[in-house]
């Protein structure tokens, strides 16, 4: 079984400021991780993934996130936020298989 | 490379109305599957394939149905719409480390 909990429904920050988006997880097998970007009316695309190499991935867009087995975290972030960031962020886990399980996804709001 | 591609991107049944949401990709992927997404639910997993002439259900088949002749196409039919599919579907295939890429969705109403 696997799961996804992300912890923020909703962020808000300042351009220009850091962007923490908090993901924790459980599976039964070691997971594969991704975080997916959608932004208004459109598909999602994928920021970056986690596959049993490195811990902290980095992703597209200046994101990068650190995979933390003691703690089932899979946080996302970002050092500057740019008005272009606002949309919202999913977090999903793959227990390595095809099937995915996403979270409820976090909504990014980024003030001028 | 288009990618996957979905037809059409807007949809309006009355209830009880069959219809086809296409999805293909160019991709050559063997994993192909359908979501939909609801407000505050993420995406839920309605049906998949693992190739040609393979399909399994998702968390939330009821109601759909699919087949996967070919490796690039994988439509879903809606059997007779109700209300509740009102939703945005997303198709998606998978690539070899269990990344899923989408297509552009296709948002449906049912009145």
């Amino acid at each position: 079984a696997q799961s996804v909990t992300q912890l923020d429904s909703h962020v808000s920050v300042s351009e220009g400021t850091p962007v923490l988006l908090r993901c924790n997880y459980s599976s039964s097998y070691s997971p594969s991780l991704f975080w997916y970007v959608q932004h208004p009316n459109k598909g999602l695309q994928l920021l970056l993934k986690y596959t049993s190499a490195a811990t902290l991935v980095k992703g597209i867009n200046g994101f990068e996130a650190e995979f933390k087995k003691s703690e089932t975290s899979f946080h996302l972030t970002k050092p500057s936020a740019h008005m272009s960031d606002a949309a919202e962020y999913f977090c999903v886990v793959s227990s390595n298989d095809y099937k995915l399980s996403f979270g409820a996804g976090t909504t990014v709001t980024v003030r001028a | 490379n288009a990618g996957v591609t979905q037809t059409p991107k807007f949809q309006v049944l009355k209830t009880g109305q069959s219809m086809t949401l296409q999805c293909a990709q160019d991709m050559n992927h063997e994993y192909m599957s359908w979501y939909r997404q609801d407000p505050g639910m993420g995406l839920r997993l309605i049906h998949y394939s693992v190739g040609a002439g393979i399909t399994d259900q998702g968390e939330v088949p009821n109601g759909y149905n699919v087949s996967r002749s070919t490796t690039e196409d994988f439509p879903l039919r809606l059997l007779s719409a109700a209300p509740s599919q009102t939703s945005v579907y997303f198709c998606a295939s998978s690539g070899l480390e269990y990344e899923q890429y989408f297509g552009p969705g296709t948002r449906l109403t049912v009145t």
